[in-house]
């Protein structure tokens, strides 16, 4: 079975500084891999997908990640951060049998 | 074109009384799954269905939960008689679907949030 993980529980930057958010997955083939954001009290926006192709992939918001197999990574990173940032980060995969499964997700905060 | 929307977004129920939680999909989608989020934790799937079919409820609890998504209407995600370990946030996202019966994009409402007392 596929599984996700996100090893940063909670991750505190600088506002500007770069950050980078880690994601690790377990599935046996390629999988389809997302990036979702939450903030409080609210739903999940979708940052960015990777299904095939180019490894490194732009998403909104200025977000971008980069698929690495041989590590069977999906970090997403961006290059200076705004205050607006902060929120929960959720990694996902979709293994082909029509659901999610997501990471325990990362909690972003912005310090001035 | 609106969005995943869910209805109630607060929910509050006293134990033992029955929780209906309502998903209308976007516009075209005929794919609705729902997942539960526990305080702290991550998304976990729950079931999976098309319009008047139940595809995959392999996450969803075995007694008290049901969903249904009919030919007309919402999709519908019930609990009967709450406990307190019910209360969560409830999410339902939709997909179009595509060729071969395979969705990749899920877009999620923004929840419901269940409290039992």
């Amino acid at each position: 079975a596929q599984s996700v993980t996100q090893p940063d529980i909670h991750i505190t930057v600088s506002e500007g500084a770069s950050l980078e958010l880690r994601c690790n997955y377990s599935y046996g083939a390629t999988p389809y891999l997302f990036w979702y954001v939450q903030s409080p009290g609210q739903g999940l926006q979708l940052l960015l997908k990777y299904f095939s192709g180019d490894t490194l992939v732009q998403g909104i918001k200025g977000f971008e990640a980069e698929f690495k197999r041989s590590q069977s990574s999906f970090n997403l990173r961006k290059p200076s951060v705004h205050w607006s940032d902060a929120a929960e980060y959720f990694c996902a995969v979709f293994a082909g049998n029509e659901k999610l499964t997501f990471g325990t997700g990362t909690r972003l905060t912005i310090i001035p | 074109n609106a969005g995943v929307m869910q209805n109630p977004r607060h929910l509050v129920r006293r134990r033992g009384q029955e929780a209906r939680l309502r998903c209308s999909p976007m516009k075209g989608h005929s794919h609705v799954y729902w997942y539960r989020q526990l305080p702290e934790e991550g998304l976990k799937f729950m079931v999976y269905l098309q319009k008047e079919n139940i595809i995959d409820e392999s996450g969803m609890p075995k007694e008290r939960f049901s969903a249904e998504f009919p030919k007309e209407g919402p999709s519908i995600l019930r609990i009967q008689q709450v406990v307190r370990g019910d209360s969560a946030a409830y999410f339902c996202a939709s997909s179009p679907g595509v060729a071969g019966g395979t969705s990749y994009e899920q877009y999620f409402g923004p929840g419901t949030r269940l409290t039992v007392t």
